[in-house]
């Protein structure tokens, strides 16, 4: 089964200081990895996703992730923090993917990362 | 523009009374899904689809039911059984050769 960590639920930095959310996985085959933020009351946008090939992943809002297998991570960073950043961030794994296209995610219990000034 | 809709966006519910929550996408996915929200414990798989007339139980489905009779539209229902049903619900697809999901804005249900 797999299974996603976060580590720790609130996270707290100054604006332009450096973002790093941690995420560890378990997934019996090659995962697929997930990073999506979450504004308060609405659904999720989607930040950035590895699949196959390069482990540095780019995605929107200066965000960046690396999938390094021999450590389980996909730890998301960005180098400098804007007040605009703050929100929920959730990590998912995806090792059932299904013929159709499509994929059974499995998400961690979320980030909460505050920006001051 | 394409996308998936949620409906209503806040729905109040009296204890014993059966609740439906609407999802439509419009992005041609097959596989539909619906989540649970619930503060500090990320999003629990309720029910899944993965093509018109199929869909699976999640983690969570005690207490749910669903349909899916068109593509574009997965509704959820919310039954008395379910014992804690006040929590933010998700609604999301997927299809085709991309892997993410895509989620619609949600609907926060309160029972009374």
């Amino acid at each position: 089964a797999q299974s996603v960590t976060q580590l720790g639920s609130h996270v707290s930095v100054s604006e332009g200081a450096l973002v790093l959310l941690r995420c560890n996985y378990s997934s019996s085959v090659p995962p697929y990895l997930f990073w999506y933020v979450q504004y308060p009351n609405q659904g999720l946008q989607l930040l950035l996703k590895y699949t196959t090939g390069a482990t540095l992943v780019k995605g929107i809002n200066g965000f960046e992730a690396e999938f390094k297998k021999s450590e389980t991570s996909f730890h998301l960073t960005k180098p400098s923090a804007h007040m605009s950043d703050a929100a929920e961030y959730f990590c998912a794994v995806s090792d059932d993917r299904f013929t159709g296209g499509g994929n059974k995610l499995t998400f961690g219990t979320g980030t909460q990362l505050k920006v001051e000034l | 523009d394409g996308g998936i809709t949620q409906s209503p966006k806040y729905l109040f519910r009296k204890e014993g009374q059966n609740v439906t929550l609407s999802c439509e996408q419009n992005l041609n996915h097959d596989a539909m899904y619906w989540y649970r929200q619930d503060p500090g414990q990320g999003l629990r798989l309720i029910y899944y689809s993965q093509i018109v007339n199929d869909f699976q139980k999640g983690d969570i489905a005690e207490g749910y039911s669903v349909s899916r009779e068109k593509k574009e539209s997965f509704p959820l229902t919310v039954t008395s059984a379910q014992k804690n049903p006040t929590a933010f619900y998700l609604c999301a697809s997927s299809g085709g050769q991309l892997n993410e999901q895509f989620f619609g804005p949600g609907t926060r249900l309160t029972v009374l």
